[in-house]
């Protein structure tokens, strides 16, 4: 149980153009998901806290404006890089919170993105 | 964002040798995690440890949360190849819905 998808997994774009990056959690509701970036050789750095049906929460640094944060449904929050450019090239990993078990939050397989 | 002091930073080990990393933090916290990252996918659970003093084990991994609530540790006994990845610690504090991370440690296995 407790399964997060992450869609898609690789996405290769053009400079100026925007991503959109889906979190579901399969066979559970998720009030609150989070968004970490990675960049190689790195940890994880949290983004943003994305509750449903609120604005998200950013993490000092982030720009909200850059990183579009939707959580419209209890099992779905996206990210949405705009415009995005070489240097938001990372490896982006959502987790959802999970108020039973053996752990707070149960991540997603992460989505590579790669800017040119 | 705060990261959490995980060392050793990387380690270079041969086929059946013990491992060990720690991890420390400023901060106390309720939960610490043991998490691997295998390339290009997203962390899984080890471990978890829910109170102070606790040690925990998984096959062959034992983790244990420090008494001071601010530091724990990690073993892994005689490694085995599918054991090369990168680990981190986490933390985690009721209230606060967050986890935070260690900085990692990138366990090789030399042949």
């Amino acid at each position: 149980g407790a399964v997060v998808s992450q869609h898609p997994s690789w996405v290769i774009c053009k400079s100026g153009t925007s991503v959109k990056i889906e979190c579901r959690s399969l066979d559970f509701q998720a009030t609150t998901m989070f968004w970490y970036r990675q960049f190689p050789k790195q940890s994880l750095m949290l983004m943003a806290t994305s509750n449903e049906g609120s604005k998200a929460t950013y993490e000092q640094g982030v720009e909200k404006d850059k990183f579009l944060i939707n959580h419209a449904s209890l099992t779905l929050s996206t990210l949405t890089v705009t415009s995005a450019h070489p240097e938001d090239s990372s490896f982006y990993i959502c987790s959802a919170r999970v108020d039973t078990g053996d752990q707070p939050q149960h991540f997603g397989d992460g989505t590579r993105l790669s800017i040119l | 964002g705060q990261q959490l002091n995980q060392s050793p930073q990387s380690m270079f080990i041969q086929e059946g040798e013990d491992v060990s990393m720690n991890c420390t933090s400023s901060s106390i916290f309720n939960t610490w995690l043991w998490y691997k990252q295998d390339p290009g996918e997203g962390p899984v659970l080890l471990i978890a440890l829910y109170k102070a003093g606790e040690l925990t084990s998984n096959g062959r991994l034992t983790a244990q949360f420090g008494i001071t609530r601010k530091d724990s540790f990690l073993n892994i006994s005689a490694s085995i190849p599918s054991d090369v990845g990168i680990y981190f610690c986490a933390g985690f504090y009721f209230g606060n819905e967050k986890l935070t991370f260690g900085t990692g440690t990138r366990l090789t296995i030399i042949p």
